[in-house]
């Protein structure tokens, strides 16, 4: 079965600290990983996906098929990446996302 | 107008009423979907559509009902809601290749926040 499983509702930290959010996935397959935002009043969108190898907004994910996790971090939180996170996990024409965690960045 | 619209953005109905929500997308893309988005559950898969024919239903009441009448329009048919239908109703696009493969980034809508009373 295709699962994703993001086990923090909410992560609150203060500005300048380290953040990771937690993802874990399970798929039998090879799998291909997204990590979506959503700030506040605005849509869902794509912050960056493991394929590209890429760091957005001072963001990376690096998928680990050992632990079969695709951990989103950042070394230095900001007050603008408070959000909603969502990990999500190709499936067959469609994907599957996990629950979400709320980032709040404290001054 | 770029990207995945959808009207109204605002809609306030009772339970016995019927109203269709609207989802239009203008990236040339071959899948559309449906989300429920609410406190309770944050981001639920409700239906799938590639090259215009249903591929799922995620066990969503009858109820609901989509609609899509071509692949760049999609959707949903109301009636008979329950006040626990409240919710932000998000529409997505994606371009998907016939064997299943193809990267399924999806674009999304500002979604329709719909309240029942």
């Amino acid at each position: 079965a295709q699962r994703v499983t993001q086990p923090e509702k909410l992560l609150s930290v203060f500005k300048g600290a380290p953040v990771e959010l937690k993802c874990n996935y399970s798929y039998s397959g090879s799998p291909e990983l997204f990590w979506y935002v959503q700030y506040s009043r605005q849509r869902l969108q794509l912050l960056l996906r493991h394929i590209s190898r890429e760091s957005i907004k001072g963001f990376t994910a690096d998928l680990n098929k050992g632990e079969t996790s695709f951990h989103l971090k950042k070394p230095f939180a900001q007050e603008e990446d408070s959000a909603m996170y969502y990990c999500a996990l190709r499936g067959f024409q469609k994907l599957v996302f996990g629950t979400g965690t709320r980032l709040l960045v404290s001054p | 107008e770029t990207g995945v619209t959808q009207t109204p953005r605002h809609l306030v109905m009772g339970m016995t009423n019927k109203k269709s929500l609207k989802c239009e997308q203008h990236l040339g893309h071959n899948a559309m979907y449906w989300y429920k988005q609410s406190a309770k559950k944050p981001l639920e898969l409700m239906f799938v559509y590639n090259f215009k024919e249903q591929t799922e239903n995620n066990s969503v009441p009858s109820r609901f009902s989509p609609e899509c009448p071509n692949s760049s329009h999609l959707f949903l048919h109301l009636h008979t809601l329950q006040p626990e239908d409240s919710a932000l109703y998000l529409c997505a696009s994606s371009q998907v290749q016939a064997a299943g493969s193809g990267s399924y980034e999806q674009y999304f809508g500002p979604g329709t926040r719909l309240t029942v009373t």
